[in-house]
């Protein structure tokens, strides 16, 4: 079974617009931290935000916030105001306590294209 | 900042050839990875290493091989590259000791085998 989701492969949304990206999971690890990066298309991978699964609140950090479901093993990623600049393919990846060397296991993305 | 770098960020090599990725990470992090990244597939786990000399098997080691000599260095190899094995590699490396390890990249170098 695939351990992380991502059902949108592609999204329109329109700048300054909210847009949330999909994410769903699948663990029996009581401890684990769920993770958004987001690849422009000079390919680099950017780290934008962590949900660790005993926090108690939603990540935030500046216009990315986490909505995490704990029950519905759901962590979408949501992002405020959307700007140009936010065109780009995003990865939801997870980490299980028990994996050796904090390995992430990765979604298979989703690409958002904002619209002026 | 962190700074992870990769030696090339295009790469063409013929069927057969020996292939070495290098990655270089310059913030003392115990942990260094390797991921293949191919269209509708996402990031697949090839190698990692949580210390020098140290390595362990990702999801798909098959038809590669890693080195970690040194602790800011992870190289991947390819011993005899085919053309299944055109695709994005990326590097990664995490400091290893925190809840949130975050795992930050390289640019990725983009290998064509023909």
């Amino acid at each position: 079974a695939q351990k992380i989701t991502q059902t949108q492969p592609g999204m329109f949304v329109q700048e300054k617009e909210a847009v949330t990206l999909d994410c769903t999971y699948d663990t029996s690890d009581p401890s684990y931290g769920l993770f958004w990066y987001k690849q422009p298309s000079s390919g680099e991978m950017i780290f934008l935000i962590y949900q660790g699964s005993y926090d108690q609140q939603n990540a935030t950090e500046g216009r990315y916030s986490l909505n995490f479901q704990k029950a519905r093993k759901s962590a979408n990623l949501v992002i405020s105001a959307s700007q140009l600049g936010d065109s780009a393919m995003y990865f939801c990846a997870m980490r299980e306590a028990r994996d050796a060397g904090n390995m992430l296991t990765f979604g298979g993305g989703t690409r958002l294209m904002v619209k002026p | 900042d962190v700074k992870v770098t990769q030696s090339s960020r295009y790469l063409v090599k013929r069927t057969g050839e020996k292939v070495f990725l290098e990655c270089v990470q310059d913030m003392d992090h115990e942990n260094m990875f390797w991921y293949r990244q191919d269209p509708g597939l996402g990031l697949r786990l090839i190698y990692f290493s949580y210390d020098v000399k140290m390595k362990e098997k990702g999801d798909i080691p098959e038809g590669y091989s890693v080195s970690r000599e040194k602790k800011e260095r992870f190289s991947l190899i390819l011993e005899s590259a085919s053309t299944n094995q055109t695709s994005m590699y990326l590097c990664a490396s995490s400091e290893g000791h925190l809840d949130a390890d975050t795992q930050y990249f390289g640019p990725g170098t983009r290998l064509t085998v023909l």
